[in-house]
């Protein structure tokens, strides 16, 4: 079925450093791709999302790309902080409603 | 927008309780979802409502769990009798039906069951 399989963690940076994510997936057709964030204690936030390939999603200073041909939605930042530490969800939509998401990347940056 | 709000947002009870699981969607969003969270299974969707029907409850794992959504503003998830290891974080999203952010969903800050 339709699924992602992201990056295992957890992943620990210094502030400023680069961070990426990788995401892949696989789908009979054209899923929409999301990045979701979790705070530590809070419900999941959307962070960004693509809907078709090329799209690029961008928020906060994060970007992601959506690549058909390498069915890839990798999620970079170029200079992490400290209130970037979070749990992150790669995920994509399955029909008309259902989110199939990863099993979570933890990032911790310090400072 | 208050944004989707659940309650409580910690419950401690023993095995053979009743547990219930309160969500308000966002003012508006006609799509309800109900997931669970645990560190061994990630992310579960249990139910799905559409305009107060339940759509898909495929992922309800047992019949000792049920969940109602009687209008459009509350949902209720309810779990009798619990058990340990329905331990987990239960989260509530809702959906908008137009505009361009139907196809996401917006969390509540989930409730954190333990059951002992």
């Amino acid at each position: 079925g339709d699924s992602v399989t992201q990056m295992e963690g957890p992943v620990t940076l210094s502030e400023e450093a680069f961070l990426t994510i990788n995401c892949t997936y696989t789908a009979t057709g054209y899923p929409s791709l999301f990045w979701y964030v979790q705070y530590p204690g809070e419900g999941l936030q959307l962070l960004l999302k693509a809907t078709k390939a090329d799209d690029k999603g961008s928020n906060k200073g994060f970007e992601a790309t959506y690549r058909k041909e390498t069915t890839s939605f990798h999620l970079e930042k170029g200079s992490v902080q400290v209130s970037d530490s979070a749990v992150y969800f790669c995920a994509l939509r399955v029909g008309d409603y259902k989110l199939s998401f990863g099993a979570g990347t933890t990032v911790t940056v310090r400072a | 927008d208050a944004g989707v709000i659940q309650s409580p947002r910690h419950e401690v009870t023993e095995m053979g309780q009743e547990v219930t699981l309160r969500c308000k969607p966002i003012s508006g969003h006609n799509s309800l979802f109900w997931y669970r969270q645990t560190m061994m299974r990630g992310l579960e969707l249990l139910i799905y409502f559409n305009n107060n029907v339940p759509i898909d409850d495929s992922g309800m794992p047992e019949d000792r769990f049920s969940a109602k959504m009687p209008n459009a503003s509350f949902s209720t998830l309810k779990i009798q009798p619990s058990e340990p290891r329905d331990s987990a974080v239960y989260f509530c999203a809702s959906s908008p039906y137009r505009g361009r952010d139907t196809d996401t969903q917006y969390f509540g800050p989930g409730t954190r069951l333990t059951v002992l």
